[in-house]
């Protein structure tokens, strides 16, 4: 059972627009939340993070959004560029010791 | 390294042969975890280290795989009479224990196929 869902296994946006990446979840008692950029051959990176407390963290470029009602997170991109192409991975933990992970959005930039 | 690293980085096996994966953790980091992907799939939660701990075993899908892990340092996940299914990418994870899960740095995988 797919406790995080990507439903969108990918996404082209031009440079400069904003790209934005969605995320939910089924399990109410999820509270942290993540995203991962993963390039070809490469292990995921930690990108940025939100804990349930807050509806929205940003950093940089990069602004995660977090909607506990309707169990929907969004990662928004702007202005994109070409080198954030990559497969983006949202995951949620609960006070446990897994994280439950998507199966990714291939994201492509097109210049 | 400063970062996760895992070897070998790409295992190709006959159907029915064990193979071992090792990963070495960033110096430090207590949590260890294990995941795959499977083609066009998510990353899939195998097994779970922190500490002196008993692992979380619970996503392991078969008796066939066991993971140890020596103190605080490496970890090797062992498939016993690998089958075709097997075939992924076998991610380890590692990260800091504040008490829960924290952010976990990955290591670059090892490619797993199974002939």
């Amino acid at each position: 059972d797919q406790q995080v869902k990507q439903n969108s296994p990918s996404l082209s946006v031009q440079e400069g627009r904003i790209s934005i990446l969605n995320c939910d979840y089924t399990n109410s008692m999820f509270d942290y939340f993540l995203w991962y950029k993963k390039y070809p051959a490469e292990g995921p990176t930690f990108l940025i993070s939100i804990s349930s407390i807050k509806d929205k963290n940003e950093d940089g470029r990069f602004t995660v959004f977090l909607n506990k009602s309707a169990k929907h997170l969004s990662l928004h991109i702007v202005p994109s560029q070409p080198g954030d192409s990559a497969v983006y991975f949202c995951a949620a933990s609960a006070t446990g010791n897994q994280f439950y992970f998507g199966t990714g959005t291939s994201l492509t930039v097109i210049p | 390294g400063a970062g996760v690293s895992q070897s070998p980085s790409n295992k190709v096996t006959e159907k029915g042969k064990d193979v071992e994966l090792r990963c070495d953790p960033i110096s430090g980091h207590t949590a260890l975890y294990w995941y795959r992907q499977r083609l066009g799939q998510g990353l899939e939660f195998l097994i779970y280290f922190q500490g002196n701990s008993a692992p979380d075993k619970s996503g392991l899908p078969s008796d066939r795989f066991s993971a140890e892990r020596t103190g605080e340092s490496v970890s090797t996940l062992t498939i016993q009479r690998t089958q075709q299914e097997d075939s992924a990418v076998y991610l380890c994870a590692s990260s800091f224990w504040g008490g829960r899960p924290d952010t976990q740095y990955f290591g670059p995988g090892t490619r797993l196929t199974v002939l």
